[in-house]
C-alpha cells in the first residue's frame, strides 16, 4: 500500500530540546512538503523540496531545518529557537500537479 | 489581500441539506483547483481535483470552477453525518511539483 507514513503520532518536547519528525513515502513522488497546522490559521508551509539533496524555506521556516538525503524521507527538526512549537504537524508529497498526498500528521507538544 | 479567501464558518446544516461551500482567490494563473477533507486530528485527504473552469461530479459531490469570477465551490448533496469535517479549497500553477496554495478551511457539522 503506497502512502505517506509520519511518525511519533505525538511528541512531547521539554524547553530547549530538539526534536525531529519522521516523514517517509513510498510513493515515489518527487515532492514532499512540511506544514504547521494552528487553530484558525490553516496550513503554513515550513520547508519543501523538489528533489533530492535540495529544499527551500517556505513561510515559517525559523526554528526548523530538514534534509533531503533519500528520495523516500524527508524529517523535520524543530530547534530550541521555535519559540512556540506546539501544533499539528503535516507531511506531504507530490508527482506533477495532481494534488498532495498528506500524511496522518504528528501532533507536538511543549511540556 | 490574501491569495485565497475561504468563508470562515463554523457551518451546521441538517442531515440531507445541500452544502455549498466557496472559495475566492486572487492569482489568474491557479490552473489546477482541488478540495480537501480533514477529519479531526487526521491528515487532509484529497476529495475532488479540477483543472481550469467546469464543473466535475463524484457521488453526492460536484466540484465547480469560475475562472473568470476567480471563484470555486464545493456541493455536497443529502448531506450525511460523515461528512462532518473540515473543508480546505487548494489551487496551483502549471509547472510539475508546484506547491499549493490553501484557503484556511472550515468546519462543516451535519447534525442526524
Amino acid at each position: 500500500d503506497g502512502g505517506i507514513t509520519q511518525s511519533p503520532k505525538y511528541l512531547f518536547r521539554k524547553e530547549g530540546q530538539n526534536v525531529t519528525l519522521s516523514c517517509e513515502q513510498n510513493l515515489n513522488h518527487d515532492a514532499m512538503y512540511w506544514y504547521r497546522q494552528d487553530p484558525g490559521q490553516g496550513l503554513r508551509l515550513i520547508y519543501y523540496s523538489q528533489i533530492v539533496n535540495d529544499f527551500q524555506k517556505g513561510d515559517i521556516a525559523e526554528g526548523y531545518s530538514v534534509s533531503r538525503e533519500k528520495k523516500e524521507s524527508f524529517p523535520l527538526t524543530v530547534t530550541s529557537a521555535q519559540k512556540n512549537p506546539t501544533a499539528f504537524y503535516l507531511c506531504a508529497s507530490m508527482q506533477g500537479n495532481y494534488g498532495y498526498t498528506f500524511g496522518s500528521g504528528t501532533r507536538l507538544t511543549v511540556v | 489581500q490574501k491569495e485565497v479567501e475561504q468563508d470562515p464558518g463554523p457551518l451546521s446544516v441538517p442531515e440531507g441539506a445541500i452544502v455549498s461551500l466557496n472559495c475566492t482567490y486572487s492569482n489568474s494563473a491557479f490552473q489546477y483547483f482541488m478540495w480537501y477533507r480533514q477529519y479531526s486530528r487526521k491528515g487532509p485527504e484529497l476529495l475532488m481535483y479540477t483543472y481550469s473552469s467546469g464543473n466535475k461530479e463524484d457521488g453526492r459531490f460536484t466540484a465547480q470552477v469560475d475562472k473568470s469570477s476567480k471563484y470555486i465551490s464545493l456541493f455536497i448533496r443529502d448531506s450525511q453525518p460523515s461528512d462532518s469535517a473540515t473543508y480546505l479549497c487548494a489551487m496551483t500553477l502549471t509547472g510539475a511539483n508546484s506547491k499549493l496554495t490553501f484557503g484556511k478551511g472550515i468546519t462543516l457539522s451535519v447534525r442526524p
